[in-house]
């Protein structure tokens, strides 16, 4: 079963407004991250945020995590068209080194 | 660095044929990923490897799937004989533990 579950599955917003993804996962963790992936294109590596953090930002970026709830949140603040792409948290199931991927997130930024 | 190299970028094959698929990791990366995603299952992890040697390889879907990696630079995957349900885009990635960085793919269509 899926590790990560990114929640909503599809998200549409206008350019200029804040994007906000959920990630649920099953087990306990060492870290969480986030990657996005462009149509056509490979993943690629937004955040990382270790299980003893609760917050971080990167950029436009912010990501929480809630390891009580098991739970994590990636907001996207003052959103742009090129933000769209689809949006994956990944985690490292029971302390593996291999990750495991939810369905993703599709957001896209309307101009 | 060029990142994680995929080759081809693109394959499609008849039924039956054995299809192989390359990938060069970024130098120094002590693991390697192979994924496989579709619209149906999202990102799958089909095989891991550490310092070329395989750890997990239980996403593998059946025997048809094997996967090496002769050398620290090296891997292919290989599907014989490749299925209509193989159909997919076939990511490797490489990390050295946390963070993945992932090529840009191969598609693959078999008809």
């Amino acid at each position: 079963s899926q590790q990560g579950e990114e929640d909503p599955q599809a998200l549409s917003i206008q350019e200029g407004e804040n994007a906000t993804m959920n990630c649920s996962y099953k087990t306990s963790i060492n870290n969480l991250q986030w990657y996005r992936q462009n149509s056509g294109r490979g993943l690629v590596h937004l955040i990382l945020i270790r299980s003893n953090e609760r917050e971080k930002h990167s950029g436009r970026l912010r990501v929480t995590l809630d390891t009580s709830k098991k739970s994590s949140s990636l907001l996207i603040t003052a959103s742009r068209a090129a933000d769209t792409a689809s949006y994956f948290c990944a985690t490292d199931e029971n302390y593996g080194q291999n990750f495991v991927f939810g369905p993703g997130t599709r957001l896209s930024v309307l101009p | 660095d060029a990142g994680v190299i995929q080759s081809p970028r693109h394959e499609v094959t008849e039924m039956g044929q054995e299809v192989t698929l390359r990938c060069k990791p970024i130098s120094g990366h002590d693991y390697l990923f192979w994924y496989r995603q579709t619209m149906m299952r999202g990102l799958e992890l089909l095989i891991y490897f550490n310092n070329n040697v395989p750890i997990d390889d239980s996403g593998m879907p059946e025997d048809r799937f094997s996967a090496k990696m002769p050398n620290a630079s090296f891997s292919t995957l290989k599907i014989q004989p490749s299925e209509p349900r193989d159909s997919a885009v076939y990511f490797c990635a490489s990390s050295r533990g946390g963070q993945h960085f992932f090529g840009q793919g191969t598609r693959l269509t078999v008809v």
